[in-house]
């Protein structure tokens, strides 16, 4: 499986700014998705990151909040804009491999204070 | 009704027992299935995948799926202390790697 880094691990952020997740892979994948997982609930997704075209949101998630960016096939990153205390999750980053099998960064825990 | 339903536990089983874990879901439709095991903190982490009926074995991990009656399970031999974590069952619909999570069972294994 593909290694994937994730940065920051962990932040600490005010509300109202912004903070940006970089994913990185090590080798080219085609998908690459980006999940939440709040406070003791499972993941969701939030969109497939789109190699040089805009990212598939899933609904109830808009571009203007969680704007997300795939410049080539091993880089993507999301963006929490605006951020409020209930944007406190773990934010995971997600490549498809082979045979449809998911797997995940080791994620970046924001907490907005 | 939840597309994937899990029960959330905690599973509580004694140290080398056998530890089942199950679930549900409501899309006929769905093509693939896996469970993921999640230590508190950490990422999801891979550890089955089963596409068609029947079981699917691993090491100490069996998956079993279902399709008719919409379920699939994993069977954990051997527990051990270091597989207390949560389990989580996801599929994807459409042969797309986009996955839909259950909420996850959490197993104790008791030394």
């Amino acid at each position: 499986s593909a290694v994937i880094s994730q940065k920051p691990s962990r932040d600490i952020c005010q509300r109202g700014t912004s903070l940006t997740i970089q994913c990185q892979v090590d080798s080219q994948v085609t998908m690459m998705f980006w999940y939440r997982q709040q406070p003791g609930q499972s993941l969701t997704l939030i969109a497939t990151a789109n190699q040089g075209s805009e990212a598939t949101y899933e609904s109830g998630f808009v571009i203007d909040k969680f704007p997300i960016s795939r410049p080539n096939l091993t880089f993507s990153t999301l963006t929490v804009s605006n951020m409020s205390p209930e944007d406190s999750s773990i934010y995971l980053c997600s490549v498809g491999y082979m045979n449809t099998e998911a797997f995940f960064g080791q994620g970046t825990r924001l907490t907005v204070v | 009704q939840k597309e994937v339903e899990q029960n959330s536990g905690p599973l509580s089983v004694p140290e080398g027992a056998i530890a089942s874990l199950n679930c549900t879901y409501s899309d006929r439709g769905s093509q693939s299935f896996f469970w993921y095991r999640q230590y508190s903190g950490k990422s999801p982490e891979l550890i089955m995948s089963i596409y068609s009926n029947g079981d699917k074995e691993d090491g100490r991990f069996t998956a079993q799926l279902n399709k008719a009656s919409q379920y699939v399970s994993l069977l954990i031999r051997d527990s051990q202390p270091s597989d207390s974590a949560t389990y989580l069952c996801a599929l994807n619909l459409d042969s797309s790697y986009k996955l839909i999570f259950g909420s996850g069972t959490r197993l104790l294994v008791r030394p």
